[in-house]
């Protein structure tokens, strides 16, 4: 079946702007995670869906960072005003359960703010 | 000291040679773990998840997960080319309230040459 799709695959933003990035989860996934990626080095949580209910919010940077779910399926993650810092792969990851269960990536958006 | 850390590596190994990648976790009640493989400019794909002490094995992989001493492992049989990668462990920490909120070492980068 189809995977994890997240869109756009790449986004250049000027320092200011605004950016929304899209997930589309495995089909029936109810746990959705979002991570941001910087090069060279692992990926670090930002914010956990369970259905649509945003259960943890602990590792968004800022308050600048938004994100939510709101039919349990498609995610948004935020970016208002980005700063260069911002700059980053951000993945989405599914998983097919709650608990401690297998997740899988989405492809990533490379984010570059300019 | 780092949550999960693993040796950046690189680790060259001839063709057909095992691959041994190491990582060591500094949270005792940690819960479950995983190896992930992420190909240069690609997201993480799963490889491996391991819940217990002991070997789990899957085809050319072995994951060994030894919990008294805090470190967990994967085995990579009859190395290919085509392993050529950055491996990722990860683990859900005992704070992650029920969910698997991962944490990722920066990867050990795997070079096998023919």
């Amino acid at each position: 079946g189809a995977g994890v799709s997240q869109s756009p695959r790449y986004k250049v933003a000027k320092r200011g702007q605004d950016v929304a990035l899209r997930c589309d989860p495995i089909s029936g996934h109810v746990s959705l995670f979002w991570y941001q990626q910087a090069l060279g080095q692992g990926p670090e949580f930002l914010t956990y869906f369970q259905n649509e209910a945003q259960l943890d919010k602990s590792g968004l940077p800022s308050d600048r960072f938004f994100a939510e779910r709101p039919e349990g399926s498609v995610s948004t993650l935020k970016i208002q005003r980005t700063q260069q810092e911002d700059s980053a792969v951000y993945l989405c990851a599914s998983s097919a359960n709650t608990g401690f269960s297998e997740q899988y990536f989405g492809p990533g958006t490379r984010l570059t703010v300019t | 000291q780092k949550e999960v850390e693993q040796n950046s590596g690189p680790l060259s190994v001839p063709e057909g040679a095992i691959a041994s990648l190491n990582c060591t976790y500094s949270d005792r009640g940690s819960q479950s773990f995983f190896w992930y493989r992420q190909y240069s400019g690609k997201s993480p794909e799963l490889i491996m998840s391991i819940y217990s002490n002991g070997d789990k094995e899957d085809g050319r992989f072995t994951a060994q997960l030894n919990k008294a001493s805090q470190y967990v492992s994967l085995l990579i049989r009859d190395s290919q080319p085509s392993d050529s990668a950055t491996y990722l462990c990860a683990v859900t920490p005992s704070f992650s309230g029920g969910y698997n909120k991962l944490i990722f070492g920066a990867g050990t980068r795997l070079a096998v040459h023919p």
